[in-house]
């Protein structure tokens, strides 16, 4: 089945940094999803994008099927985005990424 | 718009012990839903999903069964607990169409501790 490998790992930054977050996946996918896990656990919705550059606000996500990766990027971090950012790929099944925790310091 | 709801929020119970955790969807029809476990902090992993009331796919052999009796109502459920049974249980829902794994949007989850 599809591998999906988030990086980094871990990531601290100090507030009002920029931050790109990645998304590998090993086959071509159907749909590809981030995802922001709040410290209370909650999974917020943040992109739905299989293809091409989305963006709301001071995130914008953009996906490179052919080339198997999708980027998530963060301009001017606040506190409050720090938590888990998690992708999901999807083939006949969906797969997500062990996750990138962020912290933002203020 | 639509909500999705879980309960109880946090659940202690001891091993050997029978599990019921219950997800509820509010402002759709005939949705696609999920429950997925989440262990250490990291990773989702699906356990399972339905298409429609009464259909049941499961992901990964286990210790636990789901069972959508309503339309908009999805339950989990384990007769004997095991202590690797521990996690954070999230249920997701999706709109219908043929694919089952459209864009997925998540309920607020159950932290579910076994002693």
């Amino acid at each position: 089945g599809i591998q999906v490998e988030q990086s980094p790992p871990d990531l601290i930054l100090q507030e009002g940094a920029n931050s790109t977050l990645r998304c590998n996946f090993s086959d071509s996918v159907n749909n590809l999803q981030w995802f922001h896990q709040n410290p209370w656990g909650q999974l917020i919705n943040l992109f739905y994008i299989p293809s091409g550059t989305k963006q709301n606000g001071r995130l914008s996500a953009t996906t490179v099927a052919t080339e198997r990766y999708s980027l998530l990027y963060i301009s001017s971090s606040q506190t409050t985005d720090s938590g888990v950012y998690f992708c999901a790929a999807q083939d006949d099944k969906i797969i997500f990424g062990k996750g990138t925790r962020l912290h933002i310091l203020p | 718009s639509q909500t999705i709801h879980q309960w109880p929020a946090t659940l202690v119970q001891p091993v050997g012990s029978p599990l019921s955790l219950e997800c509820t969807v509010e402002g759709t029809s005939n949705p696609n839903l999920y429950w997925y476990r989440q262990a250490a902090g990291r990773g989702l992993q699906l356990l399972f999903y339905s298409v429609g009331i009464g259909q049941i796919s499961s992901e990964v052999p286990q210790n636990l069964s789901a069972s959508r009796p309503q339309d908009r109502q999805f339950i989990l459920s384990s007769k004997k607990l095991l202590l690797s049974d521990s996690g954070f249980y999230l249920c997701a829902w999706s709109r219908h169409t043929g694919n089952p794994y459209n864009e997925q949007f998540f309920g607020p989850g159950t932290r579910l501790t076994v002693l």
